[in-house]
């Protein structure tokens, strides 16, 4: 079955600096990788969607990598705030008609 | 237009007894997805349904568990005889468009079994 693994459990970047996070995964490529915001008690909050064939994509500060030969996704948050301090959960969708399969997520702290 | 509302936000059982939580998508979605939380650990898969049907349940336990998503109304996810490991934040998530598969998320349920 399909495994995602995301680099660390925890990140401490200095305000300012780039946060850049990683998410593996294992056997075939998804057709989607999401990435996701979740703040502490509360629910996932949807940031970035990247297709199989799409190599980039940018929203404002942040910018979401798709690699299919290294089986990796990159996420990027750059010009880091205090704000952008939260937990960032990966998700593929294998297919385009399957249930979300989420990453444990990485918590990111940025310090000020 | 409201988000995804999920009640109760906190829900205090003793075991064996049941557990509903209710979920209301956005307005103008007809897909529903359940997912479990718990602590330290990542968003695991239960059930996605739409209006009336239940589509993947492939998450589900097998047994104690079920949901629904009746014409009208919100969805349940219903517990019966709840045990201690049934404790987690339990989110629901809609969308209008399968094929895009972006969530939107509720706040979740706590489900504190004692």
């Amino acid at each position: 079955s399909q495994k995602i693994e995301q680099n660390s459990e925890a990140l401490n970047i200095q305000e300012g600096k780039t946060a850049t996070l990683t998410c593996n995964y294992t056997n075939y490529s998804p057709a989607y990788l999401q990435w996701y915001r979740q703040d502490p008690g509360r629910g996932p909050v949807f940031l970035l969607l990247i297709r199989e064939n799409e190599k980039e994509k940018r929203k404002e500060r942040l910018k979401v990598t798709f690699d299919t030969t290294l089986k990796q996704s990159l996420f990027h948050i750059t010009a880091s705030q205090p704000a952008d301090s939260a937990t960032y959960l990966c998700a593929l969708d294998m297919t385009g008609n399957t249930p979300l399969v989420f990453g444990k997520g990485t918590r990111l702290s940025v310090i000020a | 237009n409201a988000g995804v509302m999920q009640n109760p936000r906190h829900l205090v059982r003793r075991r064996g007894q049941e557990a509903r939580l209710r979920c209301s998508p956005m307005k103008g979605h007809s897909h529903v997805y359940w997912y479990r939380q718990l602590p330290e650990e990542g968003l695991k898969f239960m059930v996605y349904l739409q209006k009336e049907n239940i589509i993947d349940e492939s998450g589900m336990p097998k047994e104690r568990f079920s949901a629904e998503f009746p014409k009208e109304g919100p969805s349940i996810l219903r517990i019966q005889q709840v045990v201690r490991g049934d404790s987690a934040a339990y989110f629901c998530a809609s969308s209008s468009d399968r094929e895009t598969g972006e969530l939107f998320f509720g706040e979740g349920s706590r489900l504190t079994v004692l």
